[in-house]
């Protein structure tokens, strides 16, 4: 039962420099999405997919780019990494989108992200 | 903004002790509300659910009431265990999207 695999675990970044967060699912889970964890705030979601070829901005979207070409995979893009994007990166799933009862989000295990 | 707010200071409680953890929503009335359980370096782990219509919700040692009243979850962990040490998330439906509070850290001392 692999679930939500991100990787990598943990990446260091040099401001300025471009990366991929890579997220795979094996639920054939419509619904995927990409949370930042930052001390105190919470989760925020940053993009997120009700299905393939359809992706859409949630709450701090600026800095990150995502695509959904499959329904398993949703990777996350960081353009122009900024100190401030410095974060815990969570990748998650779920069936369908919170309006049908009973729904649950399925997390990967996340991945470290600091901006030098 | 919908918000859901939990108390972010730590809480220590003694083995064998309910816990009570409070979360609070703000500028949107959520469908249901969900709480999570989260360890160091791992993520968030769905633990129970509850509808805006039902009071009460049990599985096992928790126990989660949904008052729309006071607009306001309670957890609880009976008898509570060092193992029951994480920290605990609360999620609210908002649109097509989950709404997160910061987690309440629990720490059962033995």
């Amino acid at each position: 039962n692999a679930g939500v695999t991100q990787t990598p675990k943990f990446q260091v970044l040099k401001t300025g420099q471009s990366m991929t967060l890579q997220c795979a699912q094996d639920m054939n889970h419509e619904y995927m999405s990409w949370y930042r964890q930052d001390p105190g705030m919470g989760l925020r979601l940053i993009h997120y997919s009700v299905g393939a070829g359809i992706t859409d901005q949630g709450e701090v979207p600026n800095g990150y780019n995502v695509s959904r070409s499959t329904t398993e995979d949703f990777p996350l893009r960081l353009l122009s990494a900024a100190p401030s994007q410095t974060s815990v990166y969570f990748c998650a799933s779920s069936y369908g989108a919170t309006t049908l009862p009973g729904n649950t989000i399925y997390f990967g295990e996340g991945s470290w992200l600091t901006v030098v | 903004s919908q918000k859901i707010e939990q108390n972010s200071e730590a809480l220590n409680i003694q083995e064998g002790k309910t816990a009570t953890l409070t979360c609070n929503y703000t500028n949107y009335s959520p469908a249901y509300l969900q709480w999570y359980r989260q360890d160091p370096g791992r993520g968030p782990v769905f633990l129970l659910l509850i509808r805006e219509n039902e009071k009460e919700k049990r599985k096992e040692r928790l126990k989660v009431t949904f008052d729309t009243t006071l607009k306001q979850s309670l957890f609880h962990i009976t008898a509570s265990q060092p193992a029951d040490s994480a920290t605990y998330l609360c999620a609210g439906t908002g649109g097509q999207n989950f709404v997160f509070g910061p987690g309440t850290r629990l720490s059962v001392l033995p």
